[in-house]
């Protein structure tokens, strides 16, 4: 069964204390990954989509990187503004051509001043 | 550019009840779904189209209707409501279904039954 599990489910940092969110899968054939933002009474906003082991991406003060198992969301230097939940999903082979995706819980993360 | 508009944003139903969440594209999306996210669960899709006329459930569809008569608007129906779908519903869309097209998602409707 394809499942996506994100941890831990939730962080607090204080302000400039970097840190990273980890997603697993097990997913047959994966063909995407992508981690959306997610603000209080808003829906996901979509930051990256990484294809293979080894990619890596990058906006601001994040990276996204990817494995055969796992991707993780470094956060660099954290500010206030960046607290938010943070969703990673998948995409399997299977659902190649109707873009059904498989979502993680979230990891919720606060960042104190 | 509004993207992906749900309506409304927020409802209370009573058991037994019935309505209609609204959700409209303006981006001539081929792909649309609808979601829901319960605290600590993730989104879980309930159906999807892929075009006019096209549906197909998703993981949790009982429950639910849908219908998509036009590229635009994508409506999801709850004919008796129960206090289990009480939930955050999300509507997304996006160009195709390849991995290269991210979902475009709304701002959600919060849907409490009693």
């Amino acid at each position: 069964e394809d499942q996506v599990t994100q941890s831990p489910e939730a962080l607090r940092l204080q302000e400039g204390e970097s840190s990273s969110l980890n997603c697993s899968y097990t997913v047959s054939g994966l063909r995407g990954l992508f981690w959306y933002r997610q603000d209080p009474g808003k829906g996901p906003e979509f930051l990256f989509t990484l294809y293979s082991a080894g990619e890596e991406k990058e906006k601001e003060r994040l990276k996204a990187t990817l494995t055969k198992k796992e991707s993780f969301l470094h956060i660099t230097a954290p500010k206030p503004e960046d607290s938010a939940t943070y969703l990673c999903a998948a995409i399997p082979r299977g659902s190649s051509n109707t873009g059904k995706l498989i979502f993680g819980q979230g990891t919720t993360l606060q960042v104190k001043p | 550019n509004a993207g992906v508009t749900q309506t409304p944003k927020f409802r209370i139903l009573k058991i037994g009840q019935s309505m209609t969440l609204q959700c409209a594209q303006d981006m001539n999306h081929n792909y649309m779904y609808w979601y829901r996210q319960d605290p600590g669960m993730g989104l879980k899709l309930i159906y999807y189209s892929v075009g006019a006329g096209i549906t197909d459930k998703g993981e949790v569809p009982n429950g639910y209707n849908v219908s998509r008569s036009t590229t635009e608007d994508f409506p999801l129906r709850l004919e008796l409501a129960a206090p289990s779908q009480t939930s955050v519903y999300f509507c997304a869309s996006s160009l195709t279904g390849g991995s290269n097209q991210p979902q475009h998602f709304g701002d959600g409707t919060r849907l409490s039954i009693l």
